[in-house]
């Protein structure tokens, strides 16, 4: 199992719509957990945190599932500017890698 | 620096020549990475710096891939002897205390070569 998989989308959504993006990880001792946001050509940008059971800010909201090993990102009234590439980011509990997950694509559509 | 740093923003070289690319980490973050990502591909890890130290180097694909860090700050990847193959845009980001804190990304060096 890799250490990190994503929801290889792509998801092409209307403006206005919730849509949800579910990211697994297989290192039960990891701690945090990261969401970035990466725009065509740039770099990834942090968007949320997740320490604890979820983070929520403005229209998006992170929940994490240590039980099944999960981690969601809910973007809700979707905007057009919401287009971009989501990775998930699952720091493994001893000192290797920050692994990303391989991104889920969304396209919010006019 | 207000965020990480990285030069140059592009480079192209001729294939079979060494390039160096450098890192200005945001000041007092101990971490340091290296990814590499290929047009419409995902981050590819490469090197980790704890410190001047690099505990992860796993993912340095050749041994013509070098990276060191000096003063607990700047970093410089090495590539040498390039190949074709080494097209790609070449991220650093940094965070402060490691593996479980943020990282924060530089604009990263696209290299050509060809």
């Amino acid at each position: 199992r890799k250490e990190v998989e994503q929801d290889p989308g792509p998801f092409n959504v209307p403006e206005g719509a919730t849509v949800a993006f579910n990211c697994t990880y297989s290192n039960s001792a990891s701690q945090s957990f990261f969401w970035y946001r990466q725009d065509c050509r740039k770099e990834p940008k942090l968007l949320m945190s997740v320490y604890s059971s979820g983070n929520e800010d403005g229209r998006f909201t992170a929940q994490l599932n240590r039980a099944s090993q999960y981690i969601s990102l809910l973007i809700r009234d979707s905007k057009l500017s919401d287009s971009a590439t989501y990775l998930c980011v699952v720091p493994p509990g001893s000192a290797r890698q920050l692994t990303f997950g391989s991104g889920t694509q969304l396209t919010v559509l006019p | 620096g207000a965020g990480v740093s990285q030069s140059p923003s592009n480079k192209v070289t001729e294939k079979g020549k060494d390039v160096e690319l450098r890192c200005d980490p945001i000041s007092g973050h101990t971490a340091l990475y290296w990814y590499r990502q290929r047009l419409g591909q995902g981050l590819e890890f490469l090197i980790y710096f704890q410190g001047n130290s690099a505990p992860d180097k796993s993912g340095l694909p050749s041994d013509r891939f070098s990276a060191e860090r000096t003063g607990e700050s700047v970093s410089t990847l090495t590539i040498q002897r390039t190949q074709q193959e080494d097209s790609a845009v070449y991220l650093c980001a940094s965070s402060l205390q490691g593996l479980n804190t943020e990282a924060f990304f530089g604009q990263g060096t696209r290299l050509t070569v060809v």
